[in-house]
């Protein structure tokens, strides 16, 4: 099936900087990646739609400006969590779909903020 | 009122009971339901997939979808320790990509 790697698995970073998560489709193309957050013993929620070539599409209550979402390529979108604080500390997880049929999640991204 | 609902749980069963796991939502343009399985500290696994009314199944899980009814669910066969975890149902609608809205999630337990 298809393949979708996001990278890193894992984050340990400072208050205060900020953190750039990938998220690429291996074996096809994705005009559209879904960005998730899931706090400890709680389920996913969608952040945001990300979009190739135009700006994301933001869920309720997320702060674009915090989290900022690029969609440069046909294959890869990014979230970078800009000034991250320990409140952000959470498993932040991409989806993408293959060939219309389902989504695909990549392997998610655990960041801990100190 | 939440588009998908799922009981958070926990569900403790014995070794080798049926499984029933459910969700119920709201949305009628949903068009593909899903069950994904999450270990701790791990992202979801897809289990299973359908996108119409009826049952499907796969090895010792069966899939139930009622779109009459909008309620979901999954059974398991024979569960075994292993099946410990977080079970979350899933529904996705194509807005140009498939945008999927999860349930809580139900926290099983299978005691050998």
């Amino acid at each position: 099936g298809a393949v979708v790697s996001q990278h890193p698995s894992r984050v340990i970073c400072k208050s205060g900087t900020s953190v750039k998560i990938e998220c690429r489709s291996l074996d096809f193309q994705a005009t559209t990646m879904f960005w998730y957050r899931q706090f400890p013993k709680q389920s996913l929620m969608l952040m945001a739609t990300s979009n190739e070539g135009s700006k994301a599409t933001y869920e309720q209550g997320v702060e674009k400006d915090k989290f900022l979402i690029n969609h440069a390529s046909l294959t890869l979108s990014t979230l970078t969590v800009t000034s991250a604080h320990p409140e952000d500390s959470s498993f932040y997880i991409c989806s993408a779909d293959g060939a219309g049929t389902e989504a695909f999640f990549g392997q998610g991204t655990r960041l801990t903020v100190v | 009122q939440k588009e998908v609902e799922q009981d958070p749980g926990p569900l403790s069963v014995p070794e080798g009971a049926i499984v029933s796991l459910n969700c119920t939502y709201s949305n009628s343009a949903f068009q593909y339901f899903m069950w994904y399985r999450q270990y701790s500290r791990k992202g979801p696994e897809l289990l299973m997939y359908t996108y119409s009314s009826g049952n499907k199944e796969d090895g010792r899980f069966t899939a139930q979808v009622d779109k009459s009814s909008k309620y979901i669910s999954l059974f398991i066969r024979d569960s075994q320790p292993s099946d410990s975890a977080t079970y979350l149902c899933a529904m996705s609608v194509n807005t140009g990509g498939f945008k999927t809205i999860f349930g809580a999630g139900t926290r099983l337990f299978v005691k050998a």
